[in-house]
């Protein structure tokens, strides 16, 4: 079993839409969680952590953390054409970042 | 500020021949990783330095590969001699107090390396 698994996607949805990504972790030590965004040729960047369970909002975009389910996600909410990219879910222990594959997100206009 | 920095962006070498990638990480970040991103695999952690001093390098694939961080601003991966699996897009980035919940990694541009 892979340590961050994520669904596979693509992941297509309208412009206005709301993109729902999911992540799942095998190690019930892990800490705090981070959400990523990779433009196509691009180095990944962040774009939230959580480390409580329960929601956290940033923009348009709220990551929802369920340890007893190890289980986090990222909800994009009024998806524009920019937020098309492969979203990354990485998972942290003591000291480094476990990713999933990626999903790969496009908006269409 | 300056963000993680990355040499050479890109790189075709024949097989056999030897590659050093090259790295400067954030002014005052204490550590330093290595991964390497391909379709098939992923995002992989190769190695990671904590003031300079190399922590976990179970992801280095083999002897072919080496890395060191002379000096907390410089660090390089090299692979000797390379093959055509290892290209890949080689990420360096950096980290302040990497035990702290809240604290993430920086990536650097990157290094897209092609071994025909």
């Amino acid at each position: 079993q892979k340590e961050v698994e994520q669904n596979s996607g693509p992941l297509s949805v309208p412009e206005g839409a709301i993109a729902s990504l999911n992540c799942t972790y095998s190690d019930r030590g892990s800490q705090s969680f981070f959400w990523y965004r990779q433009y196509s040729g691009k180095s990944p960047e962040l774009i939230m952590f959580i480390y409580s369970n329960g929601d956290k909002e940033d923009g348009r975009f709220t990551a929802q953390l369920n340890k007893a389910s190890q289980y986090v996600s990222l909800l994009i909410r009024d998806s524009q054409p920019s937020d098309s990219a492969t979203y990354l879910c990485a998972v942290k222990g003591d000291y480094k970042l476990s990713f999933g594959a990626g999903t790969t997100v496009t908006v269409r206009a | 500020d300056a963000g993680v920095i990355q040499s050479p962006r890109h790189e075709v070498t024949e097989m056999g021949q030897e590659v050093t990638l090259r790295c400067k990480p954030i002014s005052g970040h204490d550590y330093l990783f290595w991964y390497r991103q391909t379709m098939m695999r992923g995002l992989e952690l190769l190695i990671y330095f904590n003031n300079n001093v190399p922590i976990d390098d179970s992801g280095m694939p083999e002897d072919r590969f080496s890395a060191k961080m002379p000096n907390a601003s410089f660090s390089t991966l090299k692979i000797q001699p390379s093959e055509p699996r290892d290209s890949a897009v080689y990420f360096c980035a950096s980290s302040l107090g990497s035990k702290r919940r809240g604290n993430t990694i920086y990536f650097g541009e990157g290094s897209w390396l092609t071994v025909v």
